[in-house]
């Protein structure tokens, strides 16, 4: 079973949807919850992390809900520039080495 | 500049050819990785190192070398390359204690033919 587990989609939306991402975790140690978004060829960039509380940061919200092992990411009144794949990351504490963990993405279009 | 730098961009070699592929960083940071990313994959870590001469598997490490010789430098070695290497190869840096996240070079695309 893989570590990390999302939706790859594609999801293809309006501008101003709002859309929903999820993403499961195996590791019930897992302590660090992260988004990263990559653009088509490029590097993955941290979006935000990812708090037991959840949080936003403007028109992105993401939460965690530990119980069911698995992580959301909101996106409010999308726009064009959203367009990208959104990576789930999470850190298993379990191991050795507290590494990261990626998800496969999940690809986001965003249409006019 | 960037933060961390991958040199070359993009790379055409040959099955059989030993091939290099360079990590600088001027983050300070002292653990330094490399993962491949292929279509429909993800991203699957190669190897990776906490320090200096520090050197970790990671879950697909079978055809490859790295050398951290310096804080600031992670190299990443096919011996011999194969077509199934064929991929895109990011090195990403990491400060311990800062929370975990990583930080990426812009990414190397290297085809073996």
């Amino acid at each position: 079973r893989k570590e990390v587990e999302q939706d790859p989609g594609p999801f293809n939306v309006p501008e101003g949807a709002t859309v929903a991402f999820n993403c499961t975790y195996s590791n019930s140690a897992s302590q660090s919850f992260f988004w990263y978004r990559q653009d088509c060829r490029k590097e993955p960039k941290l979006l935000m992390s990812v708090y037991s509380s959840g949080n936003e940061d403007g028109r992105f919200t993401a939460q965690l809900n530990r119980a069911s092992q698995y992580i959301s990411l909101l996106i409010r009144d999308s726009k064009l520039s959203d367009s990208a794949t959104y990576l789930c990351v999470v850190n298993d504490r379990g191991s050795t080495l507290g590494r990261l963990y990626f998800g496969r993405g999940t690809q986001l279009t965003v249409w006019p | 500049d960037a933060d961390v730098t991958q040199t070359p961009r993009n790379r055409i070699t040959k099955t059989g050819k030993r091939i290099m592929l360079e990590c600088s960083q001027t983050k300070g940071h002292d653990r330094m990785y490399w993962y491949r990313q292929d279509p429909g994959l993800g991203l699957r870590l190669i190897y990776y190192s906490f320090d200096v001469k520090d050197i970790n598997k990671g879950e697909i490490s079978d055809g490859y070398s790295v050398s951290r010789q310096a804080q600031a430098k992670f190299s990443l070695s096919l011996e011999s390359a194969i077509p199934n290497q064929t991929a895109l190869y990011f090195c990403a840096t990491q400060r311990t204690g800062d929370n975990e996240k990583l930080f990426f070079g812009s990414g190397t695309q290297l085809s073996v033919l």
